[in-house]
């Protein structure tokens, strides 16, 4: 069965560095990947999709790259802030049209002042 | 602009006892609906998804089920809470348009603890 992996420890990084999230995915080739953000208590907010033939997606101090050889999701922060501590999750849908998606565990994000 | 709804923000239930929690969406029609399940420290796992009133999918064996009534609302219910149901509950929504990749919206969530 298809599965996610992104590492559970958390991370911790200085103000203005970049942080980069992992996920990897297995038994599976997706034709999208999302990412997530989610504080405690709340329910995720989609962040950025990314398709199977784009290697790099953007948006503004976000950017995402999908290397399907690998299968492996890369989410990169620039000049982080303490507003950017969070837990951020990616996700992939099931089957092509199935509307069923499957989440990573998260990987909790720290930045700090 | 399109919102969820879900209620109640936090319930505290005895084991034995019945569940019902309810998610509208509101400023779209025939949305996908899906409740998930987040335990402490744990990723969402999907416990129900619908494409269209009263047709529901279940995702894993549990002592839940949902219904979907009306076009955008989606109930979550249980007959008899176990203390393994213990969790919070997501409800979500995402649009239908045949070939775009659509990303979901969640409610705000309910944390139910079973005691």
């Amino acid at each position: 069965s298809q599965k996610i992996e992104q590492n559970s420890e958390a991370l911790n990084i200085q103000e203005g560095k970049t942080a980069t999230l992992t996920c990897n995915y297995t038994n599976y080739s997706p034709a999208y990947l999302q990412w997530y953000r989610q504080d405690p208590g709340r329910g995720p907010v989609f962040l950025l999709l990314i398709r199977e033939n784009e290697k790099e997606k953007r948006k503004e101090r976000l950017k995402v790259t999908f290397d399907t050889t690998l299968k492996q999701s890369l989410f990169h922060i620039t000049a982080s802030q303490p507003a950017d501590s969070a837990t951020y999750l990616c996700a992939l849908e099931k089957g092509s049209g199935t509307y069923k998606y499957i989440f990573g565990t998260g990987t909790r994000l720290k930045v700090l002042a | 602009s399109q919102t969820i709804h879900q209620w109640p923000a936090t319930l505290v239930q005895p084991v034995g006892s019945p569940l019902s929690l309810e998610c509208t969406v509101e400023g779209t029609s025939n949305p996908n609906l899906y409740w998930y399940r987040q335990a402490a420290g744990r990723g969402l796992q999907l416990l129900f998804y619908s494409v269209g009133i009263g047709q529901i999918s279940s995702e894993v064996p549990q002592n839940l089920s949902a219904s979907r009534p009306q076009d955008r609302q989606f109930i979550l219910s249980s007959k008899k809470l176990l203390l393994s149901d213990s969790g919070f509950y997501l409800c979500a929504w995402s649009a239908t348009q045949a070939g775009t990749y659509n990303e979901q919206f969640f409610g705000p969530g309910t944390r139910l603890t079973v005691l």
